[in-house]
């Protein structure tokens, strides 16, 4: 069976700190990687997508980046954290064939 | 890109009560899917729906595809206290892309 695994689950870090959030699926091959953001109380905003590896694509211009080193793993990162990029941060994955996405539990990133 | 609108974004429903949820797109979607989200976890998948005017029932959830495939609803009958949470809908456009709404935060008043 197929699984989503995102650590880690919390996350406080400084102003100016770099970030790493992984993301790795097993059972599965080729899958769509999704990496989501929601603030408290409000939607599902989309980051990045990528179809394969090296190809990304990006929702909205910021300070955050990803890549997807492997076929199953989704990594985002930012250089230089500021304190508007606190929320809840989703990795998900669907397959290639226009099904639902599964969720991985999470990072809830406080940046103070 | 596409958009994905949902309305309302909060509701207060009495328990036993009746409510619906409503999602509309800015373009024709693949397939739209619904889902839920508890206070403090992470969104759990509902449904699909891939066909124009498609009509699905979970128990006392009944989801609708509109028949230009731009809008969808989710209604849900008898509420319980599980209820709770938030109601996402999310639509897939010809690259993949999963877009959601803002979600539909419903509180269930016993």
């Amino acid at each position: 069976s197929q699984t989503i695994h995102q650590w880690p689950a919390t996350l406080v870090q400084p102003v100016g700190s770099p970030l790493s959030l992984e993301c790795t699926v097993e059972g599965t091959s080729n899958p769509n990687l999704y990496w989501y953001r929601q603030a408290a109380g409000r939607g599902l905003q989309l980051l990045f997508y990528s179809v394969g590896i090296g190809q990304i694509s990006s929702e909205v211009p910021q300070n955050l980046s990803a890549s997807r080193p492997q076929d199953r793993q989704f990594i985002l990162s930012s250089k230089k954290l500021l304190l508007s990029d606190s929320g809840f941060y989703l990795c998900a994955w669907s397959s290639t064939q226009n099904t639902e996405a599964f969720f991985g539990q999470g990072t809830r990133l406080t940046v103070v | 890109g596409q958009q994905v609108m949902q309305i309302p974004q909060y509701q207060h429903v009495q328990e036993g009560e009746d409510f619906t949820t409503y999602c509309n797109s800015s373009t024709t979607l693949s397939n739209i899917q619904w889902y839920k989200q508890r206070p403090g976890g992470h969104p759990v998948f509902l449904i699909q729906l891939v066909k124009s005017g498609e009509v699905k029932k979970q128990k006392r959830l009944t989801f609708q595809f509109g028949e230009a495939k731009k809008n969808s609803s989710l209604h849900i009958t008898a509420t319980q206290t599980t209820d709770v949470g938030t109601y996402f809908c999310a639509g897939m456009d010809g690259n993949n892309r999963l877009a959601f709404g803002k979600g539909n935060q419903v509180v269930v008043i016993p």
